[in-house]
């Protein structure tokens, strides 16, 4: 069965640093990995995804995330975080089911950012 | 693109009371998903549909929770003989049946309270 860890339960940076929020992965066969952010009382949101081709995925809100095969890892980046950046970030691996996919969640990471 | 839609937002019940929520997915999106979060965790898979057939059922669903989708658009959730530890945000998602690596769309959820 697949399985996401998520490190770190909370990541504290200032607005305008870099950040990297870290997720490794456990699955049998090629992935497919996504990231989520969920802001308090709201729905997930997608922020990019990784199915096959490019290992670096570049998605909405100037995130973009790496996949490393070799290292099961597939960490988020952003070069310069926004205090609107401020939320519950998300891992998840995905396994085939019915000619798609269900994503198996880690247990997030929340992101603070300092004025 | 209406979004995901679900009722009711908030439900306090007593315990041993039995519950229902509605989930009315992203027109023509067949595929729906239905997970559960506790505080501080991430979304835990409970049941897929494709269409009005449902496909995979996580371990986590006992037999006091059924779900169903009769006519594959909207879905239910119910939940019998609540427990205090059936509290948690329940989150329904929809994807497009337009290829294997459509995004799931969350909605905002349905946060159960059982006191």
């Amino acid at each position: 069965a697949q399985s996401v860890t998520q490190p770190d339960i909370h990541i504290t940076v200032s607005e305008g640093a870099s950040l990297e929020l870290r997720c490794n992965y456990s699955y049998g066969a090629t992935p497919y990995l996504f990231w989520y952010v969920q802001s308090p009382g709201q729905g997930l949101q997608l922020l990019l995804k990784y199915f096959s081709g490019d290992t670096l995925v570049q998605g909405i809100k100037g995130f973009e995330a790496e996949f490393k095969r070799s290292q099961s890892s597939f960490n988020l980046r952003k070069p310069s975080v926004h205090w609107s950046d401020a939320a519950e970030y998300f891992c998840a691996v995905g396994a085939p089911s019915g000619g798609s996919y269900i994503p198996t969640f880690g247990r997030g990471t929340s992101l603070i950012v300092h004025p | 693109d209406t979004g995901v839609s679900q009722n009711p937002r908030h439900k306090i019940t007593k315990r041993g009371q039995n519950v229902t929520f509605r989930c009315d997915p992203i027109s023509e999106h067949n595929r729906l998903y239905w997970y559960r979060q506790t505080l501080g965790q991430g979304p835990e898979f409970l049941t897929y549909f494709q269409n009005e057939a449902q496909l995979e059922k996580s371990r986590l669903l006992s037999d006091r929770f059924s779900a169903e989708r009769p006519k594959g658009s909207f879905s239910t959730l119910e939940i019998q003989r609540t427990e205090q530890g059936d509290s948690a945000m329940y989150l329904c998602a929809s994807s497009s049946p337009r290829g294997v690596n459509s995004p799931l769309h969350f909605g905002n959820g349905t946060r159960l309270t059982v006191t």
